[in-house]
């Protein structure tokens, strides 16, 4: 596709429930990365995938967040037993480059209201 | 977090230029990125800065001073669809993906 696709773009689930939020990054991008945006402030780093890998997991706040890219494309990051914490936006981020800086490109994002 | 600072909130009016600054703990740095986010919508890329000095693209110029932490973004002959947040973030390390922000700037343009 054109850019970072993010489904769903909002998503409201009671408190307990597991959700699964889906990034399908611009075809061809090596590098995948998952960030959390709660209101007013700036997105903080979850987990980063090159190919089928995850290189860095360290953002993932607990155990119940949980993501894979079992094909080196598609990513998709689950939330178990959601609590009213994990409301926030999750952006999700690719870029064509992995050993040198490049840009990312980043979705519109999965709002994630926890009642 | 990691000490990423920037003003919450700025004002200016149509036509007018307006200076974002933005400091950063030094240590392991290795890049400094800015981002422009409208409510609702994806951070899109505006400037990339890893040596000193200032880089220019239109009407956005960012500068960066490695040895001081502190970098700006400049933005003129402002806009109505300016006002949107300004995000900076900083590269650590060698995960050049993995970027840590500020809380971002909320610009409004009165006109």
């Amino acid at each position: 596709g054109a850019g970072v696709s993010q489904s769903p773009r909002y998503k409201v689930a009671k408190r307990g429930q597991d959700v699964a939020l889906r990034c399908d990054p611009i075809s061809g991008h090596v590098s995948l990365f998952w960030y959390q945006q709660a209101l007013g402030q700036g997105p903080e780093f979850l987990t980063y995938f090159q190919n089928e890998a995850q290189l860095d997991k360290s953002g993932l706040p607990s155990d119940r967040f949980f993501a894979e890219r079992p094909e080196g494309s598609v990513s998709t990051l689950k939330i178990q037993r959601t609590q009213q914490e994990d409301s926030a936006v999750y952006l999700c981020a690719s870029s064509s480059r992995t050993g040198s800086a490049g840009e990312l490109f980043f979705g519109e994002g999965s709002r994630l209201t926890v009642l | 977090g990691q000490n990423i600072d920037q003003p919450t909130e700025m004002t200016a009016t149509e036509g007018a230029i307006v200076q974002i600054n933005c400091t950063y703990q030094t240590s392991g740095f290795n890049g400094l990125f800015w981002y422009q986010q409208h409510a609702g919508e994806a951070p899109t890329f505006l400037s990339y800065n890893v040596l000193d000095g200032l880089e220019e693209k239109g009407r956005f110029s960012s500068f960066l001073s490695r040895s001081k932490g502190y970098s700006y973004l400049l933005l003129k002959e402002l806009q109505m669809k300016d006002s949107a947040s300004y995000l900076c973030a900083v590269i650590r390390g060698s995960t050049l993906g993995r970027l840590y922000f500020g809380r971002g700037t909320q610009l409004t343009v009165w006109p």
